[in-house]
């Protein structure tokens, strides 16, 4: 069964410190990866995706991510934080001809001043 | 703008009186789907529609009904609602008929409240 799952259900860290959002997936084919972003009270916005080639991927606001096949990895980065980064993240897989995403738990993230 | 759009925002009501979220999206996306998000779930699956006309459940249907009448527009009813169906309700769509292999844009989302 498709799954994924994201193991840091609440993540702190320092204004300017680095980050590092981890997501691991289950998928029978190859997958197609996101990472959503949610502010509070807003909807899900959509960071960065891969389908496909270069498997560092570059998003909005800062962000990367890294596909890694032989993990069954998709973990999210950022060198250095802003207080506006406070949010819950998602991790979603699909893939070619899927029905629907399937997304994490999500982790929200803290930063502290 | 393009945007994905849900009324009401906030809703509280009582168990067993109908009600119904209303979705539309600006973008002429094939796609639609709703879900849920409640803590430590993440978003699960309510409905999806790939076409005017076709709807299939997802994860979690039940107690919900939809329709696909028109392609901008897939309402999300709930004829009797109860206290578990409390949640956050997101709406979403995609350009894609098939939503896992496209970027899905959210509504803002309907925080629903049944007491």
């Amino acid at each position: 069964a498709q799954s994924v799952t994201q193991p840091d259900i609440h993540i702190t860290v320092s204004e300017g410190a680095s980050l590092e959002l981890r997501c691991n997936y289950s998928y029978g084919a190859t997958p197609y990866l996101f990472w959503y972003v949610q502010s509070p009270g807003q909807g899900l916005q959509l960071l960065l995706k891969y389908f496909s080639g270069d498997t560092l991927v570059q998003g909005i606001k800062g962000f990367e991510a890294e596909f890694k096949r032989s993990q069954s990895s998709f973990n999210l980065r950022k060198p250095s934080v802003h207080w506006s980064d406070a949010a819950e993240y998602f991790c979603a897989v699909g893939a070619r001809g899927a029905q629907k995403l399937v997304f994490g738990q999500g982790t929200r993230l803290t930063i502290n001043p | 703008e393009a945007q994905v759009t849900q009324n009401p925002r906030y809703l509280i009501t009582v168990t067993g009186k109908k009600l119904t979220v209303t979705c539309s999206q600006n973008m002429n996306h094939e796609y639609m789907s709703w879900y849920r998000q409640d803590p430590g779930l993440g978003l699960r699956q309510i409905y999806y529609s790939m076409n005017v006309e076709v709807t299939d459940k997802g994860d979690v249907p039940e107690g919900y009904k939809v329709s696909r009448k028109e392609k901008r527009n897939f309402p999300l009813i709930l004829e009797s609602p109860s206290p578990n169906q409390t949640s956050l309700y997101f709406c979403a769509s995609s350009l894609e008929r098939t939503g896992g292999a496209d970027t899905q844009y959210f509504g803002p989302g309907t925080r629903l409240t049944v007491l």
